[in-house]
């Protein structure tokens, strides 16, 4: 079945600094959406990207889809960045296969 | 607009006991998911209503687990008997129909079964 792995597990990063976050899925992608689970666990919606790039603010996103992988960018890092980052696909049958996250923390 | 809610925040149930779920998707989304965190494994899909009708229930764990969605507005998802290995977080999630399915995530449920 449909697979999602992300790297790194972990990052700890200065406030101030850049990360990238890496998603690749084994299938073809339908929907991919990034979410940032914040430390009070709630789910924020990120980007809806299954192809292309977007940005919003600090973040972006760029997914490849011919390639199979999806980049999360963080600029200009700040403390309540802190979480765990997760991407999320699904085939036709909407149903969202997650990976098991990149959690962040960010230190003043 | 409200965004997906879900009642309690927190339950801490023995074994074998009943537990009730709801979750108010956003108004006028069709699409309502149920997922769950086990902790340290990846979240995983449950089920998927469309307005009332179960589309696909292909993650529910065992019939202990029990989803409903009259009137296709809120569910409730029952677990009877709760067993140990069913502690998590439960979240829901709505979206509309359309091309682009991005779901909208409730703050979740953190049911532990003691």
């Amino acid at each position: 079945g449909i697979q999602v792995e992300q790297s790194p597990p972990d990052l700890i990063l200065q406030e101030g600094a850049n990360s990238t976050l890496r998603c690749n899925f084994s299938d073809s992608v339908n929907n991919l959406q990034w979410f940032h689970q914040n430390p009070w666990g709630q789910l924020i919606n990120l980007f809806y990207i299954p192809s292309g790039t977007k940005q919003n603010g600090r973040l972006s996103a760029t997914t490849v889809a011919t390639e199979r992988y999806s980049l999360l960018y963080i600029s200009s890092s700040q403390t309540t960045d802190s979480g765990v980052y997760f991407c999320a696909h699904a085939g036709n049958n909407r149903k969202l296969i997650w990976g098991l996250g990149t959690s962040l923390g960010v230190n003043p | 607009e409200a965004g997906v809610t879900q009642f309690p925040s927190h339950s801490v149930i023995e074994k074998g006991q009943t537990v009730t779920l709801r979750c108010d998707p956003i108004s006028g989304h069709d699409n309502l998911y149920w997922y769950r965190r086990v902790m340290g494994k990846e979240i995983k899909f449950l089920l998927h209503f469309v307005k009332e009708s179960k589309q696909d229930e292909s993650g529910m764990p065992n019939n202990r687990f029990l989803a409903e969605r009259t009137g296709g507005t809120y569910s409730t998802l029952k677990v009877q008997p709760a067993e140990l290995e069913d502690s998590g977080v439960y979240f829901c999630a709505s979206s509309q129909w359309g091309p682009t399915d991005t779901q909208y995530f409730g703050p979740g449920t953190r049911l532990t079964v003691l």
